[in-house]
């Protein structure tokens, strides 16, 4: 069965702190891919990245950094220097490889980053 | 226009109403997305069309309906709803890819929908 997980339910940080958000999948298919959105007070969801499973190369854009590792079934996502416009939900998402049209989202991580 | 628009974003109905959620994609996209968010659970997906055509239906209520007339336009038709079906519902797009390659989803803003 396909689980997406992140443990950390809020999190609050003061501006300008460095913050890792948590994700854990669990997945027996051998091609998957991986999702960051971003949920701000507005409700649309934003995407953020992608990565597929055979593409462990970290990815840097900007103050968000990527950390997929494989061995741990993690894909862990880290703002530097955080900013209030930051504050938001984010979630992880997996997508199965064989089918194109079924995301597992997890149950997303809140963050509040204050002034 | 441009991304995904959903229309209105807010609603308030009572459990004997009937009303529809509006969803429009500019995006040349050929799959679109149900999807229920409820305070603190993960985003349920509900229906996914691609080309026209349903083809997931995860175990919804038949109170829930939805329609998709054609590839930009997505509908969901509610009536006798229950006050637990209160929640943000979210519309996605996304373009089915072949082959070995892949497709994020692109959302709209959601609907805020209140069932008293």
């Amino acid at each position: 069965a396909q689980k997406v997980t992140q443990a950390q339910t809020e999190i609050s940080v003061v501006e300008k702190e460095d913050v890792t958000l948590d994700c854990v999948y669990e997945t027996r298919d051998t091609t998957y891919y991986l999702f960051w959105y971003k949920q701000p007070p507005s409700g649309e969801l934003v995407f953020l990245i992608r990565r597929n499973s055979f593409d462990e190369q970290n990815e840097i854009s900007g103050r968000y950094s990527w950390n997929f590792q494989k061995s741990t079934s993690s894909f862990n996502f880290t703002i530097t220097a955080s900013q209030v416009v930051d504050s938001a939900v984010y979630f992880c998402a997996l997508l199965r490889g064989y089918n194109f049209n079924k995301f597992y989202f997890g149950s997303g991580t809140k963050l509040n980053v204050k002034p | 226009e441009t991304g995904v628009t959903q229309t209105p974003r807010h609603l308030v109905m009572g459990m004997t109403n009937k009303k529809s959620l509006k969803c429009e994609q500019h995006l040349g996209h050929n799959a679109m997305y149900w999807y229920k968010q409820s305070a603190k659970k993960p985003l349920e997906l509900m229906f996914v069309y691609s080309l026209e055509e349903r083809v997931e239906n995860n175990s919804v209520p038949s109170r829930f309906s939805p329609e998709c007339p054609n590839s930009s336009h997505l509908f969901l038709h509610l009536h006798t709803l229950q006050p637990e079906d209160s929640a943000l519902y979210l519309c996605a797009s996304s373009q089915t890819a072949s082959g070995s390659s892949y497709n994020e989803q692109f959302f709209g803003p959601g609907t805020r929908l209140t069932v008293l």
